[in-house]
């Protein structure tokens, strides 16, 4: 089994709508991750978690919410989904050893907003 | 935060050695060097990172100069399952800095 899930892995919706995008792990990393690729481009960090109750904006929040009510699941939510928000979203992970970590990354969710 | 620069893209033959460039030249004394790689369709995977000396593990080497304003991830042996966008980054000592992904290399592997 993947150590790092991701639900769903499609979604369309509409604009407008609200959305959560689920991410669960089994690696019992405290730190968790939400980012998004958009085409031909790197990953965008939106928020970041280190710790159940700990939540932190990343470089790209406007627009997302998260919640990490357990150390194994980190959401995302879109409250009111709009087009440009059409992209590959990724959780992740992470192990820090020392001052350094490893990411591990989920297998994406590709979202469409019409 | 220091930046990197890779070429856009690279092609390499089947079983053939790959070097992958990296210019990190803001790079600071505290700064990690990181390689992760994408797969088509996936989420990227670590693959080695460093800090000063050379480092090895099962998927690469990682060559960093002296002075450290560059960096080079070599694959010994490419196979097509090499092919995959590999990014470059730095990262700050520090428990609570992040990863910043930039636009990466996309490797080509020829049979």
């Amino acid at each position: 089994d993947a150590d790092v899930t991701q639900t769903p892995r499609n979604r369309i919706t509409k604009t407008g709508k609200r959305i959560m995008l689920e991410c669960s792990q089994t690696k019992g990393h405290d730190r968790m991750y939400w980012y998004r690729q958009d085409p031909g481009l790197g990953l965008r960090l939106i928020y970041y978690s280190f710790d159940v109750k700990d939540i932190n904006k990343g470089e790209i929040s406007d627009g997302y919410s998260v919640s990490r009510q357990a150390q194994a699941k980190f959401s995302l939510s879109l409250e009111s989904a709009i087009p440009n928000q059409t992209a590959l979203y990724f959780c992740a992970t992470s192990d820090l050893q020392g001052t350094q970590e490893t990411q591990y990354f989920g297998p994406g969710t590709r979202l469409l907003v019409l | 935060d220091a930046k990197t620069t890779q070429p856009n893209s690279m092609e390499s033959n089947e079983e053939e050695p790959v070097h992958l460039p990296c210019n990190h030249s803001t790079i600071s004394g505290t700064d990690y060097i990181h390689w992760y790689r994408q797969l088509p369709s996936q989420g990227p995977e670590y693959v080695i990172h460093g800090l000063t000396s050379n480092v090895n593990n099962r998927m690469a080497s990682l060559a960093i100069a002296e002075d450290r304003k560059s960096s080079t991830l070599i694959l010994h042996r490419a196979t097509l399952r090499d092919a995959a966008v590999y990014y470059c980054i730095l990262r700050p000592s520090g428990s609570a800095r992040q990863l910043t992904f930039g636009s990466g290399t996309q490797l080509t592997v020829l049979p």
